[in-house]
């Protein structure tokens, strides 16, 4: 059963505007989100991340929503831009891990000029 | 400067063959990982090693083997056991003094079985 969702197998975007790339995880013991890029054939980088104790994290263009009671986050990017487009992989950890994340399947971002 | 590196980048094999891929970190982080990623899926962990000398399975480690003599160091190999062998494979590493850290990974390396 799958602990960390990427409902949205993509997501298409004209550039200037906002992409909202959401992400829905079951485990309420997860405290520590995160959010990584990346390009194909490529190693994912790590972009922004969110601890439970709060509701949102904001780094330049990307901001991170956290919805503890919803199970529910968000990675906000405005304005896109056409080197935005790439797949998008939430991440968890917590509840015993041991700091190994639980990936979702990941969104794929396109940004068209 | 520090980073992960992975080699070699494309890596081809026969069916029955084990295969080992390289991972080295100089970041001086403990923990390191290494996980599998296919088409239209999430990254997987195959194994995973909080310190030199001990390392854990993760979610699909049949057909792997792994081996931590150096905290820089963190081979996989691939074994004839693995039925589907061909993937994207990562490796990973954290710093694990701290609360939160993230994980930083190499740049893959793309296994295909023949």
């Amino acid at each position: 059963d799958q602990q960390v969702k990427q409902n949205s197998p993509s997501l298409s975007v004209q550039e200037g505007r906002i992409s909202i790339l959401n992400c829905d995880y079951t485990n309420s013991m997860f405290d520590y989100f995160l959010w990584y890029k990346k390009y194909p054939a490529e190693g994912p980088t790590f972009l922004i991340s969110i601890s439970s104790i709060k509701d949102k994290n904001e780094d330049g263009r990307f901001t991170v929503f956290l919805n503890k009671s919803a199970k529910h986050l968000s990675l906000h990017i405005v304005p896109s831009q056409p080197g935005d487009s790439a797949v998008y992989f939430c991440a968890a950890s917590g509840g015993g891990s041991q700091g190994n994340l639980i990936f979702g399947k990941g969104t794929k971002l396109s940004v068209k000029p | 400067d520090g980073g992960i590196t992975q080699s070699p980048k494309y890596l081809f094999r026969k069916e029955g063959q084990n295969v080992t891929l390289s991972c080295e970190q100089n970041l001086n982080h403990d923990a390191m990982y290494w996980y599998r990623q296919d088409p239209g899926q999430g990254l997987r962990l195959i194994y995973y090693s909080q310190i030199v000398n001990d390392f854990q399975k993760g979610d699909i480690a049949e057909g792997y083997s792994v081996s931590r003599e150096k905290k820089e160091s963190f081979p996989l190999t691939v074994t004839s056991a693995q039925k589907n062998p061909t993937a994207f494979y990562l490796c990973a590493s954290r710093r694990t003094s701290g609360t939160y850290n993230e994980q930083f990974f190499g740049p893959g390396t793309r296994l295909t079985v023949l």
